[in-house]
């Protein structure tokens, strides 16, 4: 159970497109869902917290406008990268929190979605 | 905030060994430790967790140990076999849906 997929899992852009990542919980509601970064042979820095419903609330130093965080309903989340440069490149996960199979701090995270800006 | 700090960067055991990882918090208030196991290139996956009103707790081949006084937690993977080979990490959070925080990770080798 407790499964979370996104969508796409590799994508290459060119500086100044906008790139959009799909986050989505499968088998449950994720009343709240994370985005995180992670840069290779490195932690997980977390970007924003986002509630269904809810604006995103965003990490020290995170830019909002850059990083389009929309949940519009308890299954899906998005992240949107907007006017990305090649520093932009990472891995990006999502996780979603929520399912009531599991404990409530639990987060289950997604297969992540590796973005290379040339 | 919470900073968790986790040792070692790298650990080398031979396959049937045991590996113990360790990680501190700041946040007396955290009440949550989840540990991940990463594979190369996926995603992060729970392998176990303990809450602050339990000192320890075992599954398996794995086991987690709270010194809640010390604020630090650790990882042990007894009789280590080589798919127990990834990226380990840590984290910490005060609950009730509250953001993680991660450790920087331990990269676990286990050798035939």
């Amino acid at each position: 159970g407790a499964v979370v997929s996104q969508h796409p899992s590799r994508v290459i852009c060119k500086s100044g497109t906008s790139v959009k990542i799909e986050c989505r919980s499968l088998d449950f509601q994720a009343t709240t869902m994370f985005w995180y970064r992670q840069f290779p042979k490195q932690s997980l820095m977390l970007m924003a917290t986002s509630n269904e419903g809810s604006k995103a609330t965003y990490e020290q130093g995170v830019e909002k406008d850059k990083f389009l965080i929309n949940h519009a309903s308890l299954t899906l989340s998005t992240l949107t990268v907007t006017s990305a440069h090649p520093e932009d490149s990472s891995f990006y996960i999502c996780s979603g929190r929520g399912d009531p199979r599991g404990a409530q701090e639990t987060q289950y995270f997604g297969p992540g979605t590796r973005l290379l800006v040339l | 905030g919470e900073n968790v700090e986790q040792h070692p960067s790298t650990l080398s055991v031979q396959e049937g060994d045991s590996a113990v990882i360790k990680c501190t918090y700041s946040d007396s208030a955290s009440n949550y430790f989840p540990w991940y196991k990463q594979e190369l290139g996926k995603r992060p996956q729970l392998i176990i967790d303990i809450r602050s009103n339990v000192g320890e707790k075992k599954d398996q081949r794995i086991a987690v140990t709270l010194n809640k006084t010390a604020k630090h937690f650790s990882l042990h993977i007894t009789e280590t076999q080589p798919e127990d080979s990834a990226v380990y990490f840590c984290a910490a959070s005060t609950g009730g849906g509250n953001k993680l925080t991660f450790g920087t990770g331990t990269q676990l080798k286990v050798e035939l």
